[in-house]
């Protein structure tokens, strides 16, 4: 069974500038998840989609954040204007439905570094 | 509140036991993860523990619960230099599916 999937695996940007990120989730998963991980610290929830609505986004900065999932699988993550503080990696992560044991799968992030 | 707190490095010697500790605040967690992070990564899920449950062994790891303390540790036994990495504790509550991660605990394995 393939693996979550995220592109690209790096990105080095200019502050005030535009960037996205998108995610493939694991076949079948309806639900997925974006994360930030600051350096050093524990990834922190942005966003949850359950098909392709939102379930839970009160920890994404919505000035500058966005997320959509149209179609009920890929999602794309952006972030316009990018700060210096928005440098972290971008996980995205899925599981087969809410709630329960549901276990989430990660992929291998998208690194951001904003100049 | 939730609040998940992990001590921030662990050093062994190979073929030693490690033991990992993991404090939270949430007494309503109904599952607790343990995510191994490689180097350039993402997140490898080791194993879990639903909340009613004291311990769990599955080969090298076991997870020990203590939901009273609200504390929750994982042994990996037999140590070895491939289990140099990152571990995180999480917690998930009734209030949707969302987890709340530790800060990781950076598990260094001497030769």
């Amino acid at each position: 069974e393939a693996g979550v999937a995220q592109s690209p695996r790096y990105k080095i940007i200019e502050k005030r500038q535009s960037v996205a990120f998108w995610c493939n989730p694991i076949s079948g998963h309806a639900t997925l998840y974006w994360y930030q991980q600051i350096l050093g610290q524990g990834p922190k929830l942005l966003i949850q989609f359950q098909n392709n609505g939102v379930v839970d986004d009160s920890q994404l900065p919505k000035d500058r954040f966005s997320a959509e999932r149209l179609k009920g699988v890929d999602s794309t993550l952006k972030i316009q204007p990018a700060k210096l503080e928005d440098s972290a990696v971008y996980l995205c992560a899925s599981s087969q439905r809410r709630g329960g044991g549901e276990t989430q799968y990660f992929g291998p992030g998208t690194r951001l570094l904003v100049l | 509140g939730e609040d998940v707190e992990q001590s921030l490095f662990l050093s062994v010697r190979e073929g030693d036991s490690s033991v990992i500790n993991c404090t939270y605040t949430d007494s309503s967690s109904t599952y607790l993860y343990w995510y191994k992070q490689e180097p350039g990564a993402g997140l490898q899920l080791l194993t879990y523990i639903f909340s009613n449950m004291d311990m769990k062994q599955d080969q090298r790891l076991t997870v020990l619960l203590n939901k009273k303390d609200k504390h929750l540790s994982l042994r990996i036994a037999d140590t070895q230099t491939g289990d140099s990495a990152i571990y995180f504790c999480a917690e998930k509550t009734n209030a949707g599916n969302m987890l709340t991660f530790g800060g990781g605990t950076r598990l260094m394995v001497k030769p």
